[in-house]
């Protein structure tokens, strides 16, 4: 099971800031966040991913809260392109070859409106 | 970089045959690559892990006689469905490991008639 619990959908409007958050309260010290999307019929597409502290990239921020048990992916200025399924998922902390493996929840479907 | 190609990108088949389905990293050499399987509005799940000369490890619940996998090189692992039937029909994506990261194919859509 997935271990982590978001919201099944969400809408933003086109050009305003998307906050997606997930829940992750049994998340272990050593294990990351992490953020992938999905837009229909393409493989998942790595976002961002963090441990304790924030994180951003030119794509998104990750806010993580201080006991870790929920995060927020904020997309700054939502396009129509970002229309997609997003995933938060939690892992170990990497511990060699095919160590790596992500379970996927449903994640939530964001429509951006124009 | 960290590219990685399916092949094909769609494929329609009769019950009872077998399709090939390729995963190539282009531009760096995987170790490892997953096998995914996804159902309309479903999540992904894990089929498989596949290991560069070894063996694949399956998930349970996966037949490994009816999905091989072959991993005989560091850029290439072929999933084979055999005597596919109609409930194999499904979207199934890979994904290669590098640099302690996963990086995923663009998935192959299987139906079968």
């Amino acid at each position: 099971d997935a271990k982590t619990t978001q919201p099944p959908s969400m809408d933003c409007a086109e050009g305003r800031a998307a906050n997606l958050p997930c829940n992750h309260s049994t998340i272990s010290g050593n294990e990351y966040v992490y953020w992938y999307r999905q837009i229909h019929s393409q493989g998942p597409q790595y976002i961002i991913h963090g441990l304790k502290n924030n994180e951003t990239n030119e794509m998104a921020s990750l806010i993580i809260t201080e006991d870790r048990k929920s995060s927020t992916l904020i997309l700054p200025h939502a396009t129509l392109r970002d229309t997609a399924v997003y995933y938060c998922i939690v892992r170990d902390a990497y511990s060699g070859a095919g160590s790596y493996q992500l379970t996927f929840g449903k994640g939530t479907k964001l429509s951006v409106i124009p | 970089g960290a590219v990685v190609s399916q092949h094909p990108s769609r494929v329609i088949c009769k019950s009872g045959t077998s399709v090939k389905i390729e995963c190539r990293s282009l531009d760096f050499q995987a170790t490892t690559m997953f096998w995914y399987r996804q159902f309309p509005k479903k999540s992904l799940m894990l089929m498989a892990t596949s290991n560069e000369g070894s063996k694949a490890t399956y998930e349970q619940g996966v037949e490994k006689d009816k999905f091989l996998i072959n991993h005989a090189s560091l850029t290439l692992s072929t999933l084979t469905v055999t005597s596919a039937h109609p409930e194999d029909s499904s979207f199934y994506i890979c994904s290669a490991e590098f640099l302690n990261e996963q990086f995923f194919g663009p998935g192959t859509r299987l139906t079968v008639l």
